[in-house]
Parts: structure tokens; C-alpha cells; sequence
């Protein structure tokens, strides 16, 4: 069974940078398949922020994109994000997920992590 | 502004039949981009619930269907139960810039 477990600091300063990490159980990351990160602000809808190959290839939401960067340790089974710049409007739960690929088109995302809540406050 | 739009909200009683609406454009759904949907519990992550506009992953009733024509998408419900009262999220892929995948704004199910 595959598992995504999110974790990082639930609370972050405004200008600073998100840093969150999700762990992947029952299922090697560098078998295949596609990674990525997806928001969800209190009370709103879904955003899609980025997804990673084990080979480190890596797609990102135009909207974004200049302050996202996403990572990935095979050796870990695990893949990370990273936002900058943040302000009080990133404030929203960070869900990781898994896709099949090849690329984003005509992808969906089967497995599910939990969600963390991160909140942007000074 | 989501780039696809579902109706805020839908209900329905026990038994019932209920449908959500997913519209997009021609840089999406229209240019023939595969729609896949979610069902959202109070609380918990989503899951997907309908992939490639029709399919059911194992252990989704068939009381759930998906369709696509032209612009847009549906997901049925049958049988309605107080089970399914939850957020419905439609995603598909647009090509414009630099290509994205994006997500419906959501519709909340009540169940009367």
C-alpha cells in the first residue's frame, strides 16, 4: 500500500521560505511515476503547485513558478518543496501526490497524503 | 478564478440522482485534455473518485459515473446517500503558457 506522509513547520514568516518534505512508504520513488505537491487555502479550492520524476524532472505551475522549486532524494524515498517568498495568501494545507506520467497531461493523482496545515504569520 | 467552473453547490435527498458540471475551454477540456474528479470528506485529502472522464478505480461504486462532450464534463451521482455529502473537485490539464494542471473551484454535495 502506498503511503505519503507530509511534514514541516506549520508555521512560517511572512517573506521567508516554506520548506516541506514528503515521505513515500510501499513504493520506491525511483520505480516511476510522477510526485507533486498540491494547496488548498481554509475554505477553498484545490491548487496544483509542481511535480518531480525521480529523474529530477520537473514541472511547475506557471502562477507559481518563480518562487517554487521542488526536489527529490531517491535515496531517501522522498521529495521536497520549497516556496519563497511567501506571504499570508500561501497560508493553506500542502498536500503531496503521486501521478503516473509521462509528463502532466492526461495525469491524475491516485495517492494521497494527509495534508499539513502551514500558516503564514509573524 | 478557476479555469474550470463547477456550480458552488448542488443537493439532493436519499435516492436521489444529482450531477455536477465541470466547463472549460478550448485550451483544456475542449482540446481533448482528459477530465478526472475527486471526492473531498470534511477533513480529510481528496480522492479520486472518476479518471479519464468515465473510469472507476477499484472500490468506487457504480452508483458514480463521468462523461465529457465538447467544453465540458459531468459527474452523476445515483442513489444518493448521506455518505456523499462532501466537496467534488473536477482536474484536467490546460495547455495555455506553459501548461498546467488545474482544478474545478469545487462543489459542496449536501445530502437533505
Amino acid at each position: 500500500q502506498v503511503q505519503l506522509q507530509e511534514s514541516g513547520p506549520g508555521l512560517v514568516k511572512p517573506s521567508e521560505t516554506l520548506s516541506l518534505t514528503c515521505a513515500v512508504s510501499g513504493y520506491s520513488i525511483s520505480s516511476g511515476y510522477y510526485w507533486g505537491w498540491i494547496r488548498q487555502p481554509p475554505g477553498k479550492g484545490l491548487e496544483w503547485i509542481g511535480s518531480i520524476y525521480h529523474s529530477g524532472s520537473t514541472y511547475y505551475n506557471p502562477s507559481l513558478k518563480s518562487r517554487v522549486t521542488i526536489s527529490v532524494d531517491t535515496s531517501k524515498n522522498q521529495f521536497s518543496l520549497k516556496l519563497s517568498s511567501v506571504t499570508a495568501a500561501d497560508t493553506a494545507v500542502y498536500y503531496c501526490a503521486r501521478h503516473m506520467g509521462p509528463g502532466i497531461a492526461f495525469n491524475y493523482f491516485d495517492y494521497w497524503g494527509q495534508g499539513t496545515l502551514v500558516t503564514v504569520s509573524s | 478564478q478557476s479555469v474550470l467552473t463547477q456550480p458552488p453547490s448542488v443537493s439532493g435527498a436519499p435516492g436521489q440522482r444529482v450531477t455536477i458540471s465541470c466547463t472549460g475551454s478550448s485550451s483544456n477540456i475542449g482540446a481533448g485534455y482528459d477530465v478526472h474528479w475527486y471526492q473531498q470528506l470534511p477533513g480529510t485529502a481528496p480522492k479520486l473518485l472518476i479518471y479519464g472522464n468515465s473510469n472507476r478505480p477499484s472500490g468506487v461504486p457504480d452508483r458514480f459515473s463521468g462523461s465529457k462532450s465538447g467544453t465540458s464534463a459531468s459527474l452523476a451521482i445515483t442513489g444518493l446517500q448521506a455518505e456523499d455529502e462532501a466537496d467534488y473537485y473536477c482536474q484536467s490539464y490546460d495547455s495555455s503558457l506553459s501548461g498546467s494542471m488545474v482544478f474545478g473551484g469545487g462543489t459542496k454535495l449536501t445530502v437533505l
